[in-house]
């Protein structure tokens, strides 16, 4: 069975520092991993989406990383800001026949003004 | 605009009723999903549909029922069997499988 775990469950930083988040999977042979945003009772807005056979992608202060043989992917957060306190999703596709997509249970995160 | 609609935004529901929640895109996706979100949790997959007049079980498909007569449509039915309903429902639609979601709809059983 495909899981998808999320490290740490919460977190919280002062304003300014970078930071990491950590999501692993255990199937390899996914097709692409994406990175989300979940504020409050709100929906999921996507950051940053990264193919198979991408390292990494950028978007702002926003670094995604993948390590696809190692069944591991980062978010890099710099120069964090009290507005992105919110929980970070990870997700895995996996396309084909089977077109999953499997999410981890999240990182709660809380920048500290 | 494009995007994902969902609708009602908050649902109530008596218990031992069945209640329909609505997903529509003009993504022209594909592929559409429904999971279920509990507080703390991640978000669980309860049906999926990769073409019209098809789709999978997720997860968590027990007391669940959908259906997907057109492409842009794929609503989600919570029936009296389904002991828990009471969540936070999202749907979202993909490319590719770069997924896209709505704003969610949060049911409540009274």
């Amino acid at each position: 069975k495909q899981e998808v775990t999320q490290i740490p469950a919460a977190l919280s930083v002062p304003e300014g520092e970078n930071l990491v988040l950590n999501c692993s999977f255990t199937d390899s042979a996914i097709y692409n991993l994406q990175w989300f945003r979940q504020d409050p009772g709100k929906g999921l807005t996507s950051l940053l989406l990264i193919q198979s056979s991408q390292r990494e992608q950028t978007s702002g202060r926003l670094n995604a990383s993948l390590d696809k043989s190692s069944g591991r992917s980062t978010l890099y957060i710099a120069a964090s800001q009290p507005g992105d306190s919110a929980t970070y999703l990870c997700a895995v596709g996996f396309g084909g026949r089977d077109d999953k997509i499997i999410f981890g249970k999240g990182t709660r995160l809380h920048i500290l003004p | 605009d494009g995007g994902i609609t969902q609708s009602p935004k908050y649902l109530f529901r008596k218990e031992g009723q069945n209640v329909t929640l609505s997903c529509e895109q003009n993504l022209n996706h594909d592929a559409m999903y429904w999971y279920r979100q509990d507080p703390g949790q991640g978000l669980r997959l309860i049906y999926y549909s990769q073409i019209v007049n098809d789709f999978q079980k997720g997860d968590i498909a027990e007391g669940y029922s959908v259906s997907r007569e057109k492409k842009e449509s794929f609503p989600l039915t919570v029936t009296s069997a389904q002991k828990n309903p009471t969540a936070f429902y999202l749907c979202a639609s993909s490319r590719w499988t770069e997924a896209f979601f709505g704003q969610g709809t949060r049911l409540t059983v009274v």
